[in-house]
């Protein structure tokens, strides 16, 4: 099956730097990819949908300025967490859609999650 | 606006015994419905889809759902429980070209009982 692969699975950054998660749909392309959070114990929050060679549309309430989304290819979305603070920590989860032709037949892969700690 | 509510946030069933868990949902027009799990520190894994074909849908891992118009419902079940099948739980709807979204509800937590 499709699969989407993040990298990287886990990462530690001081307060006030930037770090960048990847997320890559590894045998399928994916025109469209989506950016989620998910907090302890919580559901997933969307924050913005990403598309291939345009920018992302965020979601209300995500600051777009502090989650830079870039779409480059149709195998690789990046987020990059700008001048991060504690409170961004959380996981962060890609998913792909998969365009097999036929809108009813594509589905939702999901990356491994990354999960974020910031001190 | 679509939404999906899953009843319990947690559930306990002992290992051989039915498993259940309950989502129903609201939406404007004909859903596409999924069912994800996911394991601890992991991404979510597609168990099944419900896409407008069959109203019975049998996924991975023996889980099926059946979409139930008349209910607004889309429960997962599982005739019999295994040890593995402990994880979260999230139902989650989907409109149609141009509203593309996952829209997930918050989860329910399967704890398998020895």
């Amino acid at each position: 099956g499709a699969v989407v692969s993040q990298h990287p699975s886990r990462v530690i950054c001081k307060s006030g730097t930037s770090v960048k998660i990847e997320c890559r749909s590894l045998d399928f392309q994916a025109t469209t990819m989506f950016w989620y959070r998910q907090f302890p114990k919580k559901s997933l929050m969307l924050m913005a949908t990403s598309n291939e060679g345009s920018k992302a549309t965020y979601e209300q309430g995500v600051e777009k300025d502090k989650f830079l989304i870039n779409h480059a290819s149709l195998t690789l979305s990046t987020l990059t967490v700008t001048s991060a603070h504690p409170e961004d920590s959380s996981f962060y989860i890609c998913s792909a859609r998969g365009d097999t032709g036929g809108y009813s037949g594509n589905t939702i892969y999901f990356g491994e999650g990354s999960w974020l700690t910031v001190v | 606006a679509q939404s999906v509510t899953q009843l319990g946030s947690h559930v306990s069933v002992s290992e051989g015994a039915l498993v259940l868990l309950r989502c129903n949902y609201s939406s404007s027009v004909p859903p596409y419905l999924f069912w994800y799990v996911q394991y601890p520190n992991q991404g979510l894994q597609l168990l099944l889809k419900y896409t407008s074909a069959a109203t019975l849908v049998k996924g991975i891992n023996g889980f099926e759902a059946e979409f139930k118009k008349s209910e607004t419902s889309f429960h997962l079940t599982k005739p019999s429980a295994h040890m593995s099948d402990a994880a979260e739980y999230f139902c989650a709807v989907r409109g149609h070209f141009g509203n593309e979204k996952l829209t997930f509800g918050t989860g329910t937590r399967l704890t398998i009982i020895p």
